[in-house]
């Protein structure tokens, strides 16, 4: 069955520091791949998807992700993180008619 | 263009009463979803349709029913609420299967 694990509950990381959110998945073929953003009272707003091609993902608020088919991975990074990006963050796989959500990482930023 | 949009924002029912979360979106999109996400957990998907007037269950359908007469709208119904049904509830539409998933801001409900 498809699933999507974010190993990490909370991750809290400092200000200008970077920062790195891991999600695995698995799923029988090429899959569609997804980081999605929750701000607290908030919906879910996606930031990056990946389809296909390059593997290697830009998304908005300068996030990336990468897709790496050998390890069923598509973690998601930011070079330097700004206290607006305390969130939770989800990772979703595309399947059939639905996607399926990972439980989510719960990002803190000291200042 | 609003995008999703859901009313109410917050309700608060007694158990054993009922209602209807609203949800409208405004891209033309076929696929349409309610989920429900429990404090500090991820989402579970309730019902989901593929287009007017289909409908089909999600990983937790119970206490909840859908219905889906036109593109724009598909509204979740809660009959007999009880307190495991306290959650806040989210739409999403979509253009097809597998595609990205556009979110409403949720109806927070509390059930007492």
């Amino acid at each position: 069955a498809q699933s999507v694990t974010q190993p990490d509950i909370h991750i809290t990381v400092s200000e200008g520091a970077s920062l790195e959110l891991r999600c695995n998945y698995s799923y029988g073929a090429t899959p569609y791949l997804f980081w999605y953003v929750q701000s607290p009272g908030q919906g879910l707003q996606l930031l990056l998807k990946y389809f296909s091609g390059d593997t290697l993902v830009q998304g908005i608020k300068g996030f990336e992700a990468e897709f790496k088919r050998s390890q069923s991975s598509f973690n998601l990074r930011k070079p330097s993180v700004h206290w607006s990006d305390a969130a939770e963050y989800f990772c979703a796989v595309g399947s059939y008619n639905k996607l399926i959500f990972g439980a989510g990482t719960r990002l803190a930023v000291h200042p | 263009n609003a995008g999703v949009t859901q009313t109410p924002k917050f309700r608060i029912l007694k158990i054993g009463q009922s209602m209807t979360l609203q949800c409208t979106q405004d891209m033309n999109h076929n696929y349409m979803y309610w989920y429900r996400q429990d404090p500090g957990m991820g989402l579970k998907l309730i019902y989901y349709s593929v287009g007017a007037g289909i409908t089909d269950k999600g990983e937790v359908p119970n206490g909840y029913n859908v219905s889906r007469s036109t593109t724009e709208d598909f509204p979740l119904r809660l009959e007999l609420a009880a307190p495991s049904q306290t959650s806040v509830y989210f739409c999403a539409s979509s253009w097809g299967t597998g595609a990205e998933q556009y979110f409403g801001p949720g109806t927070r409900l509390t059930v007492t």
